[in-house]
């Protein structure tokens, strides 16, 4: 079962900031925060994980609680072609369990 | 190669018949992943390999499902006496090691049970 919850659906106009929450109150020390998005008909594509620090990639930036119990992935500009569904996944550092992927956020970009 | 490479892309088959689904990892990638997608659905995860072992395969959805990997490359999905509900797109993803954070995924295959 995922340990994460999700909104079922955003949007978020073209130029904005798309701010994706996910809640994981059930996170455990050791495991860690991932982002994956599937644009439609391909396969997923990873984004960006993190642990306890906010981390900046060229495609996102996470940002995490202090207690770890939610965390929120923003794309600073979002385009259409961001359109997608956006999973948040938790999972343990040292990989002893595969990626578990939830219902996701179906995030529309706007025009 | 480029990526992880999954053939064919497009399968149709009637109900009952024998299926083989291939994943071509991406060259050194100790791990692979096979997924199963059914329309307007998450992704279900079904089997992974840590080089051509299979540790856990409680994922697989029934005796009928089947996965083999050699040389640490080439995986199979096997697909015995097919059923409608065996209609879905199956992803295959493969990653360094176990362990990484990224899993790069192939573009899946379309299985169609008619």
């Amino acid at each position: 079962d995922a340990k994460t919850t999700q909104p079922p659906s955003m949007d978020c106009a073209e130029g904005r900031a798309a701010n994706l929450p996910c809640n994981h109150s059930t996170i455990s020390g050791n495991e860690y925060v991932y982002w994956y998005r599937q644009i439609h008909s391909q396969g997923p594509q990873y984004i960006i994980h993190g642990l306890k620090n906010n981390e900046t990639n060229e495609m996102a930036s996470l940002i995490i609680t202090e207690d770890r119990k939610s965390s929120t992935l923003i794309l600073p500009h979002a385009t259409l072609r961001d359109t997608a569904v956006y999973y948040c996944i938790v999972r343990t550092g040292s990989g002893n369990t595969p990626l578990v992927f939830g219902k996701g956020t179906r995030l529309s970009v706007i025009a | 190669g480029a990526g992880v490479s999954q053939s064919p892309s497009n399968k149709v088959t009637e109900k009952g018949k024998d299926v083989e689904l291939r994943c071509d990892p991406i060259s050194g990638h100790t791990a692979l992943y096979w997924y199963r997608q059914r329309l307007g659905q998450g992704l279900e995860f079904l089997i992974y390999f840590q080089g051509n072992s299979a540790p856990d395969k409680s994922g697989l959805p029934s005796d009928r499902f089947s996965a083999e990997r050699t040389g640490e490359s080439v995986s199979t999905l096997t697909i015995q006496r097919t059923q409608q509900e065996d209609s879905a797109v199956y992803l295959c993803a493969s990653s360094l090691r176990y362990s990484l954070p990224e899993a790069f995924f192939g573009q899946g295959t379309r299985l169609t049970v008619v």
